[in-house]
This record gives C-alpha cells, structure tokens and sequence, in this order.
C-alpha cells in the first residue's frame, strides 16, 4: 500500500493569503507530482521533481511554487489564494526517471481547497 | 494536438461485463494507464500498456491498439464495490501523463 500523506485534508481560506499544501512520501521515490482535479475533469499538472533539488512546471504552474529540498518532502506553496484556486489538489510520486508498468503513479488522499 | 476522449458516464448491472473505451491523438506515444477512482478518494494504479494486444488481471483487463489510437479496460463479475471513475492516461514520449475526464461507472443491483 502506498505511504504518501497530503495535509491538510480540508482548508478554507480567504482570498489574498499565502498557504503551503504539504506532501510526503516514505517510499523513496524519486518523482513527485502536483495535480489539480475539479469535478468531472481531467487531472493537470501543476508541477513536477526528478529528485532533491530538481522542480518543473507543469501546465498550470504559473500561480503557485514548489520545493524539493529532501527526497520526501514536496510542498506547495501559492503565494496569494484566489476563488479560481478552489478546487482538489493531489499529490504523488513513482520510481526512477521514466514510467513504466514497474513504476505507476501513487497518490495522497489529497487537499481540498476553498477559497472565499 | 494531444487529446483524451472517454464516455463520460456507463451505467451496469452487478454480475455483468462492462466495456470502458478510450481514444486518443497524438505522436510520441509511450504507453497508456488506466486509473480506478472513487468518489472523494485519490486514484489507484490499474493497468499499463505498451503493446498491442490485452492484458488480464483478475477480472479487469486492458486492451491497447497503437495503430488506432484506441484503448479500452474491460470488467467482469461487476461489483458493486466497482462503481467508481476509471480514468484513462497516456504516457507520452518525456514520460509525462495526459489524462482524460475519466468514466463514471455506475452498478445497479
């Protein structure tokens, strides 16, 4: 089973603040991810690491920030909340440097976040 | 361009077989995933495939045709525990996933 824990579960927060969403994972894999999921729609991906001091952006990266200063740990962080932020924020990681059948996605239970 | 096309919604019935189908466009093609999904829940791996050709495990399966761009993941014994999004991903050529929609299954009694 996978070990990756997203906190907070829920957050309600006003428009204009900064928060971090805080993701770990105690498999040892190299690749994180962030991803953002509304009802019925696709996940996007927000941002990505290879590893320690490694971060990409993904598609809709250009609100927010990541960090990747230890194998484990990958936070996000958006600098000033918005209403359009509100949606569900997910997590996860896989081995190595490509994707194959030996190395699915894991995903945390992920963040919901409103912003009002 | 890149693109992930997946019914929106299935209804079956417990015990029976349901097919999930997906299509997708693009170059660069590296593999195709399928994801279960429920309700408030984060996905879990399903199925990976890279060749053509179907892949069974236990009562899901996964069929991949490379040349027309077409996958689908099948079901068998419905559950009423399988009543959940199945989402459709495809790996492409850096490794990166494009999803789609995902498919809400619904199982009745």
């Amino acid at each position: 089973e996978a070990d990756i824990y997203q906190t907070p579960r829920y957050l309600v927060i006003g428009t204009g603040k900064k928060i971090t969403l805080e993701c770990s994972q105690t498999m040892g894999h190299d690749k994180m991810y962030w991803y953002q999921q509304d009802p019925g729609m696709e996940l996007h991906l927000i941002h990505y690491s290879y590893g320690v001091n490694s971060t990409e952006k993904g598609d809709l990266s250009s609100e927010s920030t990541v960090s990747r200063i230890r194998t484990e740990h990958f936070p996000l962080t958006l600098e000033s909340a918005r209403p359009s932020h509100t949606s569900q924020y997910l997590c996860a990681s896989s081995e190595g440097q490509g994707s194959s059948y030996n190395s699915p996605l894991h995903f945390g239970n992920g963040t919901r976040l409103t912003v009002t | 361009g890149q693109n992930i096309d997946q019914p929106t919604e299935m209804t079956a019935t417990e015990g029976a077989i349901v097919q999930i189908n997906c299509t997708y466009q693009t170059s660069g093609f590296n593999g195709l995933f399928w994801y279960q999904q429920h309700a408030g829940e984060a996905p879990t791996f399903l199925s990976y495939n890279v060749l053509d050709g179907l892949e069974e495990k236990g009562r899901f399966s996964s069929f991949l045709s490379r040349s027309k761009g077409y996958s689908y993941l099948l079901l068998k014994e419905l559950q009423m525990k399988d009543s959940a999004s199945y989402l459709c991903a495809e790996e492409d050529s850096n490794y990166q996933l494009i999803w789609g929609a995902g498919t809400k299954l619904i199982i009745k009694p």
